[in-house]
């Protein structure tokens, strides 16, 4: 079974600050997806940015991006120049790729506030 | 043009009774997913159907049935509700492509309260 494990669980930055959020996972399979998700207090579910395992080159996404570690399971999520607007409950997320019909497990979730 | 919905967004009811979550996604998408998120805000998936067929199956009483009365829609059935119920239920959507399944699309979330 793959398990995601979210080692902060709340973290705060400053406004137009950079902030670096960690997760790191446990698999045996070689193709797989990464995820992040945003949850605002709206308890809206948001992907933020995704990484296919198979890829060696780091997704980024405007002020998001990631730094992907395969062979140390890690997948940690950099913000730039924070926003207010930035502040939410992030997930991140497993998916094998073996299955037709994904099961994904999510880790615990980092609540990110931003300050003025 | 809503992605994916889900009703009632709110539901408040008393232990014991029957209630039902409806969602339905208009992406075109073939795999639907129900999940739940308690109160410490963890997120564990239910149930996924691809095509109508159910595909994964939590640890989840029978209390809860799921119900896909075509790829487009899944709805959520709880008999019996207990206040171990009182959650967010959330249902999502994505497309089997290429290798492995496609970015899952979450619906707006069900809160459900039991008295």
């Amino acid at each position: 079974a793959q398990t995601v494990t979210q080692s902060q669980p709340e973290m705060s930055v400053q406004e137009a600050e950079t902030v670096t959020l960690s997760c790191t996972y446990d698999t045996s399979e070689s193709n797989y997806y990464l995820f992040w998700y945003k949850q605002p207090p709206s308890r809206q579910m948001i992907l933020v940015i995704r990484q296919e395992a198979y890829k060696q080159q780091n997704a980024t996404e405007n002020r998001f991006s990631v730094n992907f570690q395969k062979a140390a399971k890690s997948f940690s999520l950099k913000i730039s120049d924070s926003q207010l607007g930035d502040t939410a409950m992030y997930f991140c997320a497993f998916m094998s790729a073996m299955t037709n019909a994904g099961k994904s497990t999510f880790g615990d979730g980092t609540t990110l506030t931003v300050k003025p | 043009d809503t992605a994916v919905s889900q009703t009632p967004k709110y539901l408040v009811t008393q232990m014991g009774n029957d209630k039902s979550i409806k969602c339905e996604q208009n992406l075109g998408h073939d795999t639907m997913y129900w999940y739940k998120q308690d109160s410490k805000k963890f997120l564990k998936i239910m149930f996924s159907y691809n095509n109508k067929e159910l595909i994964i199956n939590e640890t989840v009483p029978n209390r809860f049935s799921p119900k896909s009365p075509d790829k487009a829609h899944l709805n959520l059935h709880i008999n019996s509700l207990e206040l171990g119920d009182s959650a967010v239920y959330f249902c999502a959507s994505s497309q089997v492509a290429g290798q492995g399944v496609e970015t899952q699309y979450f619906g707006p979330g069900t809160r459900l309260l039991v008295l």
